[in-house]
């Protein structure tokens, strides 16, 4: 069967500082992954996809980004935080390419920058 | 552009309640729908989903309807627990989309003894 992990589950991390956020599948291959964002109180911003390995879209500029360097990992980086990147960050994976596929979110990851 | 529109929360009911949240989404291509469910401090998990106009999707004594002509998907059970306390988010995914689920702004849902 197919797991999801997240790391690290919590962090709080001081503005300016950097930020990467690993996310990894097993149990599958070729996944489509994602990065979501819940802010407190609002729902789900997806922040980036990938449908293979250093094929990353962007959905919002910020000051963010991501990478997949292997079929199965995909991290979430930030060279300098900002006090709007506290949030929960949740990882999902997908097989199919056709938009029917259901998602599969991780456990996700409190940010906490202050 | 492709949205989905949730009732706004929250909602709390008494154990046993009838429960609806309503969604409404707008969508370019053939769009399937979802409802996920988010417990405290977890991540998202798949409640159900449909995939077609006319299709029913249950789980947990949850079920929806995709309804094409009003262009919806409300969530309804007939008697809430307080297990079932949690947020509830509605989403779609359109044909060709790479995957990208568009999420509603979830309606959290109280449930007291």
């Amino acid at each position: 069967s197919q797991t999801i992990h997240q790391w690290p589950a919590t962090l709080v991390q001081p503005v300016g500082s950097p930020l990467s956020l690993e996310c990894t599948v097993e149990g599958t291959s070729n996944p489509n992954l994602y990065w979501y964002r819940q802010a407190a109180g609002r729902g789900l911003q997806l922040l980036f996809y990938s449908v293979g390995i250093g094929q990353i879209s962007s959905e919002v500029p910020q000051n963010l980004s991501a990478s997949r360097p292997q079929d199965r990992q995909f991290i979430l980086s930030s060279k300098k935080l900002l006090l709007s990147d506290s949030g929960f960050y949740l990882c999902a994976w997908t097989k199919g390419l056709a938009g029917v596929e259901t998602q599969y979110f991780g456990p996700g990851t409190r940010l906490l920058v202050l | 552009g492709n949205s989905v529109t949730q009732m706004e929360g929250p909602v709390t009911l008494s154990e046993e309640a009838f429960l609806t949240i309503n969604c409404t989404y707008t969508a370019t291509g053939y769009p399937s729908l979802f409802w996920y469910v988010q417990y405290p401090g977890e991540g998202l998990q798949l409640l159900l989903k449909a995939t077609k106009a006319d299709d029913k999707g249950s789980n947990k004594g949850f079920e929806a309807t995709y309804r094409k002509e009003t262009t919806s998907f409300h969530l309804e059970k007939g008697s809430v627990q307080v297990s079932d306390s949690a947020v509830y988010f509605c989403a779609l995914s359109v044909w060709g989309s790479q995957g990208n689920l568009i999420f509603g702004k979830g309606t959290k849902l109280s449930v007291k003894p």
